[in-house]
């Protein structure tokens, strides 16, 4: 199957630093990837679709300054969470779709960041 | 997309059969029903999906209604490691996956 990676996988930062995080489709080439937050015990809130060569598409309610999203190749995208506050603190995940003539487009999930902001 | 509904948490004995519903009343015609899973701290894994015929895997078989309006996932053998929050979602060609609340499945000895 499709493997997305994830780097890092837990990171832990100062208050008002910079967080930089990756997400990598291994195996094949994807054009739309996708990032998510999950609070503890919440589900998963989609915060913005990221499509290679133009800019993101940020959801309701996420701060496109804050949570800045890179899509510069086909199988990597970064997610930058700028000027990190303890509020940030959540776990970052992020998918890429495969797009598949006559179906419904998969998505593939990596294994997700674990953000600490002290 | 259509909405889903899943009850918030079932158990299921080891060795037996885990029978996970999920209604979907509104899907539309081109959208599909897919399951994923969320094992603690860990990205979600795909395990199957299927538009109006059943469906079977190595994972698990998916039982979708004539109407289309419900489905059913169900793990054959379930073990520990299938303890796990189960999503439900319903996916049309050019959108987004959106999660609900699941199914808390607790596989227990």
């Amino acid at each position: 199957g499709a493997v997305v990676s994830q780097h890092p996988s837990r990171v832990i930062c100062k208050s008002g630093t910079s967080v930089k995080i990756e997400c990598r489709s291994l195996d094949f080439q994807a054009t739309t990837m996708f990032w998510y937050r999950q609070f503890p015990k919440k589900s998963l809130m989609l915060m913005a679709t990221s499509n290679e060569g133009s800019k993101a598409t940020y959801e309701q309610g996420v701060e496109k300054d804050k949570f800045l999203i890179n899509h510069a190749s086909l199988t990597l995208s970064t997610l930058t969470v700028t000027s990190a506050h303890p509020e940030d603190s959540s776990f970052y995940i992020c998918s890429a779709r495969i797009v598949t003539s006559g179906r419904a487009n998969e998505q593939f999930f990596g294994p997700g960041t674990r953000l600490t902001v002290l | 997309d259509a909405k889903t509904t899943q009850p918030p948490s079932m158990d299921c004995a080891e060795g037996r059969a885990a029978n996970l519903p999920c209604n979907h009343s509104t899907i539309s015609g081109n959208e599909y029903v897919y399951w994923y899973r969320q094992i603690h701290s860990q990205g979600p894994q795909y395990i199957i999906h299927g538009l109006k015929n059943n469906e079977t895997n190595e994972m698990a078989s998916l039982i979708i209604t004539e109407d289309r309006k419900s489905s059913t996932l169900i793990l054959p053998h379930a073990t520990l490691r299938d303890t796990a929050v189960y999503y439900c979602i319903v996916y049309g060609t050019a959108s987004k996956l959106t999660f609900g609340t699941g199914t808390r499945l607790q596989v227990t000895l």
